[in-house]
C-alpha cells in the first residue's frame, strides 16, 4: 500500500536549518510529484512547494523562495525539504504529500514532522 | 494569490444531523477544488477532488458541489467519526488552502 514515512521530530535554534525526509513505498516514485505542506500550531494548512519525482523540477511558493530547497533521491525513493534561516514562526508540523497524476490535489500524506524553533 | 475563505469557523452539530460547510474563492478556480478531513494529531485525508468527486473509500454521506468561486461540502448524516476539521484547497491556477471549519459535537 502507498506509504510516505517522514523523519522524526526536530528542535532547532533560530537561524539554523532543518532537513526533513519523506520515504515513499508502495508505488513507482518517479511517476509522481511531491509537495510539502506545513501547519503551525492551531493554524491552517500552508503549501510550500512541489518537486517532481521524475526529473527533480521544483516550484516553490513565493513566501518560501530563497529559503527552501526541495530535492529527491530516486535510489532511496526519498523526498527532502530543507528550510534555512529558521525563525520561531517556522514552528510547525511539516507534511509531505503525493500529488495526484491528473491534478494538483494531495492523494496521500506522510504522518508529519514536528519542527520546533526555539532559543 | 487566490484566497479561500471557509465558513463557519466552527459548526456545532449532533450525530445524525446534516452539516453544510462553505468555501469561497477570491477568484474563479473552475472546479479545481479539493476537501480534506483532519483529526487531531493526524495528517489530512482527501475526501473530495474536482469539487464533487469522492476519493476512493470515502463514504457517500460526503458530497461536494459548486464551481467558480462558491463551493459546499455536505455531510448528510454526521457519524461520530466525522467530528473533525475540514479544509478546502484550490489548485487552479496556483495552490492554496482555506483556514478550515471545525465540526464539533453539540
Amino acid at each position: 500500500q502507498v506509504q510516505l514515512l517522514q523523519s522524526g521530530t526536530e528542535v532547532k535554534k533560530p537561524g539554523a536549518s532543518v532537513k526533513v525526509s519523506c520515504r515513499a513505498s508502495g508505488f513507482t516514485f518517479t511517476r509522481y510529484t511531491f509537495s510539502w505542506v506545513r501547519q503551525a500550531p492551531g493554524e491552517g494548512l500552508e503549501w510550500m512547494g512541489w518537486i517532481s519525482g521524475y526529473n527533480g523540477n521544483t516550484r516553490y511558493a513565493q513566501k518560501f523562495q530563497g529559503r527552501v530547497t526541495m530535492t529527491t533521491d530516486t535510489s532511496t525513493r526519498t523526498a527532502y525539504m530543507e528550510l534555512r534561516s529558521l525563525r520561531s514562526d517556522d514552528t510547525a508540523v511539516y507534511y509531505c504529500a503525493r500529488v495526484a497524476v491528473t491534478d494538483f490535489y494531495f492523494e496521500y500524506w506522510g504522518q508529519g514532522t514536528l519542527v520546533t524553533v526555539s532559543s | 494569490e487566490i484566497v479561500l475563505t471557509q465558513s463557519p469557523g466552527t459548526l456545532s452539530l449532533s450525530p445524525g444531523e446534516r452539516g453544510t460547510l462553505s468555501c469561497r474563492a477570491s477568484q474563479s478556480v473552475s472546479s479545481n477544488l479539493a476537501w480534506y478531513q483532519q483529526k487531531p494529531g493526524q495528517a489530512p485525508r482527501l475526501l473530495i477532488y474536482g469539487a464533487s468527486t469522492r476519493a476512493p473509500g470515502i463514504p457517500d454521506r460526503f458530497s461536494g458541489s459548486g464551481s467558480g468561486t462558491d463551493f459546499t461540502l455536505t455531510i448528510s448524516r454526521l457519524e461520530p467519526e466525522d467530528f473533525a476539521v475540514y479544509s478546502c484547497q484550490q489548485y487552479g491556477p496556483s495552490l492554496s488552502f482555506g483556514g478550515g471549519t471545525k465540526v464539533d459535537i453539540k
